[in-house]
């Protein structure tokens, strides 16, 4: 069964550190993996895609990882800012898949 | 500007009634999706359409339907057999689903609707 997991469900961070967050999957066979952001009652905004070929990608101050051959990803947060409060969500799509698979997402918090 | 809308933003529906939810683009996409949110938790799959006339379910599909008689409109009804649909709906939308590898697309995501039971 294709799915996606995502940890933590849940971080709190204080403003100016780093964080990462994870999403391990069994989508098969593998096209690529987006990492979005979501406000509360907003559609999720993208912020990276990648292909298998790809390890890693940047936008602004986040960075995703991808590692093909554990099935894992990562999106590292720098120097976290209040507006990176949202929910982070990990979508993977199979190359043959009629559908695209959700992670539930990480819920991060940004405190002052 | 190509997009995606839904409509309305907020909706409420009485116990023992049928509602529609909208999603239209103007995107020529072939592919639609609706999803729903409980709150803290992630998007689960109700309904998928990759082409006109043709629609699949996804893991929830139970007191939903679905209609894709146009490309650009996929609205979804939330019946009254739907037990607990307060929910936020979200409809998606992206051009073609590949069948060979390449880069992926655009997902376009609607900005959503919120259901609820009164």
């Amino acid at each position: 069964k294709n799915q996606v997991e995502q940890s933590p469900q849940s971080l709190i961070i204080l403003e100016g550190k780093n964080c990462t967050l994870q999403c391990n999957y069994t989508v098969s066979p593998f096209s690529n993996l987006r990492w979005y952001k979501q406000d509360t009652g907003r559609g999720p905004v993208s912020l990276t895609i990648m292909t298998f070929s790809e390890n890693t990608k940047s936008n602004g101050r986040y960075t995703a990882t991808l590692d093909a051959d554990t099935k894992q990803s990562s999106l590292h947060i720098t120097a976290s800012q209040l507006s990176d409060s949202a929910s982070y969500i990990c979508v993977v799509s199979a190359e043959y898949g009629n559908k695209l698979v959700f992670g539930a997402g990480t819920i991060l918090r940004v405190k002052s | 500007d190509g997009g995606i809308t839904q409509s309305p933003k907020y909706l409420f529906r009485k116990e023992g009634q049928n509602v529609t939810l909208s999603c239209e683009q103007n995107l020529n996409h072939d592919a639609m999706y609706w999803y729903r949110q409980d709150p803290g938790q992630g998007l689960r799959l109700i309904y998928y359409s990759q082409i006109v006339n043709d629609f699949q379910k996804g893991d929830i599909a139970e007191g939903y339907s679905v209609s894709r008689e146009k490309k650009e409109s996929f609205p979804l009804t939330v019946t009254s057999a739907q037990k607990n649909p307060t929910a936020f709906y979200l409809c998606a939308s992206i051009d073609q689903i590949t069948r060979t590898y390449r880069p992926g697309n655009t997902i376009y995501f609607g900005e959503g609707s919120w259901l609820t039971v009164v």
